[in-house]
């Protein structure tokens, strides 16, 4: 298994605003995925991000919305720029521990709402 | 793209069997898997299908049948700590990238 760690757990933001989101994984992993989860949804892939490349953005989500970092195979950031009432949503990072299993590892998400 | 279809919400007993079906519309298939999430948790992993048939796991079965686009989850012997929601996740293509179902709601009443 893995231990994911995401920070913050929750943030109140002004519209207009963005919020940056941290993950942190226990071990070295090829790609790490961030997920949206909007209230009483489902999970929405965002992105793939690879390490020393730039990260792959699903249909409906761009980079200048959603930059993502990842400086290297344990870390990886995901922002959420100019903040809008509908990006109030729980952003998850995962990870894929066993390459092709399809078992994701989830963090605990972080919970945004947007004033 | 893919469109996946699952019931909103299941009610059983304690000690009951329940089965979440889920059907799927997809090209490149590479697996069929299901995940279960508590309120306010992140998901965890149930089970993996990428062969059709029947997958046991203690309590828990999956079965995939990869010609008709579907599967289901199989809950056996109910505990109250099933009530949870139960996501239908389809893999085509690259390593990792899973779309969700909508996700199953099972409550799960003494």
């Amino acid at each position: 298994s893995a231990v994911i760690s995401q920070k913050p757990s929750r943030d109140i933001c002004q519209r207009g605003t963005s919020l940056t989101i941290q993950c942190q994984v226990d071990s070295q992993v090829t790609m790490m995925f961030w997920y949206r989860q909007q209230p009483g949804q489902s999970l929405t892939l965002i992105a793939t991000a690879n390490q020393g490349s730039e990260a792959t953005y699903e249909s409906g989500f761009v980079i200048d919305k959603f930059p993502i970092s990842r400086p290297n195979l344990t870390f990886s950031t995901l922002t959420v720029s100019n903040l809008s009432p509908e990006d109030s949503s729980i952003y998850l990072c995962s990870v894929e521990l066993a390459v092709g299993t399809g078992e994701l590892f989830f963090g605990e998400g972080s919970r945004l709402t947007v004033l | 793209g893919q469109n996946i279809d699952q019931p909103t919400e299941m009610t059983a007993t304690e000690g009951a069997i329940v089965q979440i079906n889920c059907t799927y519309q997809t090209s490149g298939f590479n697996g069929l898997f299901w995940y279960q999430q508590h309120a306010g948790e992140a998901p965890t992993f149930l089970s993996y299908n990428v062969l059709d048939g029947l997958e046991e796991k203690g309590r828990f079965s999956s079965f995939l049948s990869r010609s008709k686009g579907y599967s289901y989850l199989l809950l056996k012997e109910l505990q109250m700590k099933d009530s949870a929601s139960y996501l239908c996740a389809v893999r085509s293509g690259s390593w990792g990238k899973l779309q969700f179902g909508a996700g199953t709601q099972v409550v799960v009443t003494p």
